[in-house]
C-alpha cells in the first residue's frame, strides 16, 4: 500500500543551528502535504503545509520544500530553540481522502 | 471560535468491557477523523467521518467502530476491551477533509485497560 517514510527518527542539534527533516512518499496523486509539531503531553498542531503547485514554503524559521519528481518533502528549521524540541510528523494526501503520516522524528535541541 | 473537545479525558477499563469515546468538532467543521496514539508509535489512523458517513477506514479490528451525528459531533466504540488497547486517542476535525485541510486535534482521552 501507500506510505510515507519519515528520517531520521530521531534528531538532536546544538541550539541555534539547523534542522532537516525529510519525508518520501509513494502516492504519486499525493497533492497536500502537511507538517504537526507534538510537543511532549500535547495535542499535534500544524506548523507549516505545502501543495503540489508550490515548491517552497516558508513561514519566519520554518520552511519546507517539495520535489514532486523525487517523491520527497522536507522540513527545515532555522535557528532552532528550545521550545522547537518535539515530535514532528509529516503526512502526505490526496483528493481522493487518503492521507498517510509518517512515523514521527523526535527532534531534541541541545543547551 | 472554540476547539475541538474529547470526553472523558481519563479512562480506565477492565478487559472485556467497552467504552465510548466523544469528540466535538469545531463549529462549522465536517470531517472528523480518530487516531491511536501509544509511546513510539505514532499516529494511527482509525477511521475519518464526514457527513455522518464512514469515509476512510484504517486498519483495524471490527472492535473499533465510530459515528457521527448531523451536528457533527462524533463517538468512537470500543468492544471486548483488550490491554492493548490502552493508549491515548485522538480525534480531530477540519472543514471537509483530513487530506486536503488542516486538522486540528483535540485533547485526547486517555484510555488505560487494566
Amino acid at each position: 500500500g501507500e506510505n510515507v517514510e519519515q528520517h531520521p527518527s530521531t534528531l538532536s542539534v546544538q541550539e541555534g543551528d539547523s534542522a532537516v527533516i525529510k519525508c518520501t512518499y509513494s502516492d504519486s496523486a499525493s497533492n497536500y502535504f502537511p507538517w504537526y509539531k507534538q510537543e511532549l503531553g500535547k495535542r499535534p498542531q500544524l506548523i507549516i503545509d505545502i501543495r503540489s503547485n508550490v515548491g517552497e514554503k516558508k513561514d519566519q524559521r520554518i520552511a519546507v520544500t517539495l520535489n514532486k519528481t523525487a517523491k520527497h518533502f522536507s522540513l527545515h528549521i532555522t535557528e532552532t530553540q528550545p521550545e522547537d524540541s518535539a515530535v514532528y510528523f509529516c503526512a502526505a494526501g490526496d483528493s481522493n481522502y487518503q492521507l498517510i503520516w509518517g512515523a514521527g522524528t523526535k527532534l531534541i535541541i541541545k543547551p | 471560535k472554540a476547539g475541538v473537545t474529547q470526553t472523558p479525558r481519563y479512562l480506565i477499563k477492565t478487559r472485556g468491557q467497552q467504552v465510548t469515546l466523544s469528540c466535538s468538532p469545531i463549529s462549522g467543521h465536517r470531517s472528523v477523523s480518530w487516531y491511536q496514539q501509544t509511546p513510539g508509535q505514532g499516529l494511527q489512523f482509525l477511521f475519518e467521518y464526514f457527513s455522518e458517513t464512514q469515509r476512510n477506514k484504517g486498519n483495524f479490528p471490527g472492535r473499533f467502530s465510530g459515528r457521527q451525528f448531523s451536528n457533527s459531533r462524533s463517538e468512537m466504540n470500543v468492544s471486548t476491551l483488550e490491554l492493548g488497547d490502552s493508549a491515548l486517542y485522538l480525534c480531530a476535525s477540519s472543514l471537509v477533509s483530513r487530506s486536503t485541510d488542516t486538522q486540528y486535534f483535540g485533547p485526547g482521552t486517555r484510555l488505560t485497560v487494566l
